[in-house]
């Protein structure tokens, strides 16, 4: 299996702009994760799926950010309008037992 | 509060020397613990994990890890480390029965490899 993939790796944008991270999750995996990291806040949860249905997304920061899951192997991640503090690395990480287990090799993203 | 506590922001080891990655949980429910790794540039690779049985558990790339209940700790240890396991290795904690709670990281030991 190729494991996760996230597309793209690396996002430059300029603030004010909408953003779409795309992940595709390892195949037969039912639980799907969006996390986000930054050197102050660590790795921090988003909101994650249960055979694509958003279960928690209590760690969204706030409306500009909304996630989701049209079918199996596809979830997007969408900032719009995006801002300077959105800068991070966002992880998308699927499992087959509810915890995220295996993740992907991330989305650098740098809002200018 | 629950948390994930990395008392060592940084280590450097010798190459062939032993290693010990320390991790403190605090949690209110029954355990799930993970240690991963994460190199340069990658995304988190999972090392090992613990759930219930045996307290020392194997994992890849010649880790193990000693679940002690009594310490709340979950320690990370290799007998020789070698070059190409300088990268940043994260502890982290879920419940055991609660499928998709959120996993609460560390924040993260670097580790570095002298030659």
């Amino acid at each position: 299996d190729a494991g996760v993939i996230q597309s793209p790796r690396h996002e430059v944008t300029e603030m004010g702009q909408e953003v779409t991270l795309r992940c595709k999750p390892i195949s037969g995996h039912d639980y799907l994760f969006w996390y986000r990291q930054t050197m102050m806040r660590g790795l921090e949860l988003l909101i994650y799926f249960n055979n694509n249905v958003p279960i928690d997304d209590s760690g969204m920061p706030e409306d500009r950010f909304s996630a989701k899951m049209p079918n199996a192997s596809f979830s997007t991640l969408k900032i719009q309008p995006s801002e300077p503090r959105d800068s991070a690395v966002y992880f998308c990480a699927s499992s087959p037992s509810g915890r995220a287990e295996f993740f992907g090799p991330g989305t650098r993203l740098t809002v200018l | 509060a629950q948390s994930v506590t990395q008392p060592d922001i940084h280590i450097t080891v010798s190459e062939g020397a032993s290693l010990e990655l320390r991790c403190n949980y605090s949690y209110g429910a029954t355990p799930y613990l993970f240690w991963y790794v994460q190199s340069p540039g990658q995304g988190l690779q999972l090392l090992l994990k613990y759930f219930s049985g045996d307290t020392l558990v194997q994992g890849i790339k010649g880790f193990e890890a000693e679940f002690k209940r009594s310490q709340s700790s979950f320690n990370l240890r290799k007998p020789s480390v070698h070059w190409s396991d300088a990268a940043e290795y994260f502890c982290a904690v879920g419940a055991l029965n609660q499928a998709g709670t959120a996993l609460i990281f560390g924040k993260g030991t670097t580790l570095s490899v002298s030659s």
